[in-house]
């Protein structure tokens, strides 16, 4: 089992939707990530998450931790979101804690 | 424009070569990092380093070396190259106490 898991895989939306992607991991964190992944490869980083919740124009975080979960919620959904958005946990204190990286969702917001 | 500049963005090398892959960053970030991406994984951490003169391994570190001479500048050398190492490599910053990271551009790597 992974130790940074993400649902869906794949997810296609009608643009407007409201969009939820779900990050489960199995160990202790001090922080979580989420980026996103754009089709020619760059990878941009959305937010960093220690507790409650971050909001970034359409774009909201949440994390758990007494559940280990975080969710990256987008709303008004738009084609122009459609990349791969990534969740990865940073085990220590300091950059120098190592971050495991999930699989990354595939969105595909059409119009 | 400041961030994380990654040289070459594409690359093909015969099995045995070597080369160095270079990433070099303007914000005075202490930690840099060295990931590769592969199909179905997530990113993989390679190696990494906290400051000049200080390195130290990642998850996937065999058959990849790095040195960190100054703060700017943190190369990848692949010693003997594998069609294993067939990925897409990226380098990345942050400040010490862990705040968001940077990434750079990416290298499409094929070893034939």
């Amino acid at each position: 089992k992974n130790e940074v898991e993400q649902s869906p895989q794949n997810l296609t939306a009608q643009e407007g939707e409201f969009i939820t992607i779900n990050c489960s991991y199995s160990v202790g964190i001090s922080a979580l990530h989420w980026l996103q992944q754009h089709p020619g490869g760059g990878i941009v980083s959305l937010f960093m998450l220690s507790s409650g919740k971050k909001k970034h124009g359409r774009l909201i975080a949440t994390i758990n931790i007494q559940e280990k979960h975080s969710s990256l919620h987008i709303t008004a959904s738009h084609p122009r979101d459609s990349v791969v958005y990534i969740c990865a946990v940073r085990s220590g204190e300091t950059s120098g804690s190592r971050l495991t990286f999930g699989e990354g969702t595939q969105l595909t917001v059409n119009p | 424009n400041a961030g994380v500049t990654q040289t070459p963005k594409f690359q093909v090398l015969k099995t045995g070569q070597s080369m160095t892959l270079q990433c070099a960053q303007d914000m005075n970030h202490e930690y840099m990092s060295w990931y590769r991406q592969d199909p179905g994984m997530g990113l993989r951490l390679i190696h990494y380093s906290v400051g000049a003169g200080i390195t130290d391994q990642g998850e996937v570190p065999n058959g990849y070396n790095v040195s960190r001479s100054t703060t700017e500048d943190f190369p990848l050398r692949l010693l003997s190259a594998a069609p294993s190492q067939t990925s897409v490599y990226f380098c990345a910053s942050s400040s010490p106490w862990g705040g968001l990271y940077t990434f750079g551009s990416g290298t499409r790597l094929t070893v034939v």
